[in-house]
């Protein structure tokens, strides 16, 4: 099966604790995102990875890390959680990336976090 | 920045009455933006619905149709007769030249009353 795979489904921890999310897709794709979905439900991107290289870095706390062994993972480490980071976090991959990219990108199912 | 906006949270249709929910946009980059409408069903994944790339054509999917309006800066979605199994969040999306990321709009929730 070709997809967009994300573990956990659904994370409950408290403030200040480490968590990280996995992501894999088996689709061949060259780029791999990390989006936040809010308790707004806004999608807004976090991170965008074309073949383990680092393109896009919103601004985000530095207590949120991507990290890319190869290009089909693309995880997403959380240091010393804040009740802010209570959301769905999304991970998608699209073919490639640079100018104008028609590609469409291909979502995960989303983990969810909870923190307490 | 990029935004998308979709001013309806929720929106109800009885089954087999026409839809339309709103898509508004506004890019900042020279040259037009490409659009598209994604959908996530209730326990699956968002999935592409539709997309458009060239101002003044209309994409179409699964009897839902959004016509590329650059004059307006709009891209509503359309359907002549909702279903039950139309029920889901949709989104309106946008990217840019150079823009290596999509912006989304808040999402719009369908509800089908039967």
């Amino acid at each position: 099966e070709t997809a967009v795979f994300q573990t956990p489904n659904y994370h409950v921890t408290q403030v200040g604790n480490e968590v990280s999310f996995n992501c894999k897709q088996t689709l061949g794709h060259d780029t791999m995102y990390w989006y936040k979905q809010d308790s707004k439900k806004l999608l807004k991107i976090m991170f965008s990875y074309n073949n383990k290289q680092l393109i896009v870095n919103e601004t985000v706390p530095r207590r949120f890390s991507p990290q890319s062994s190869d290009k089909a993972h693309l995880n997403l480490r959380i240091k010393s959680v804040e009740p802010e980071d209570s959301a769905v976090y999304l991970c998608a991959s699209s073919p490639r990336t640079g100018g104008l990219n028609q590609d469409t990108q291909y979502f995960g199912p989303g983990t969810r976090l909870l923190v307490l | 920045g990029d935004s998308v906006t979709q001013t309806e949270g929720q929106v109800t249709v009885s089954e087999s009455k026409s839809l339309i929910i709103n898509c508004t946009y506004s890019a900042t980059s020279i040259g037009y933006p490409n659009l598209f409408w994604y959908v996530r069903y209730p326990g699956e994944g968002l999935q592409l619905l539709l997309k458009v790339i060239t101002a003044g054509q209309k994409g179409s999917s699964r009897g839902f149709e959004a016509t590329y309006n650059k004059e307006a800066t709009s891209f509503h979605l359309q359907k002549a007769s909702v279903q039950e199994s139309d029920s889901a969040v949709y989104y309106c999306a946008l990217n840019t030249e150079g823009a290596d990321r999509l912006t989304f709009g808040k999402g719009t929730q369908l509800i089908i009353q039967p």
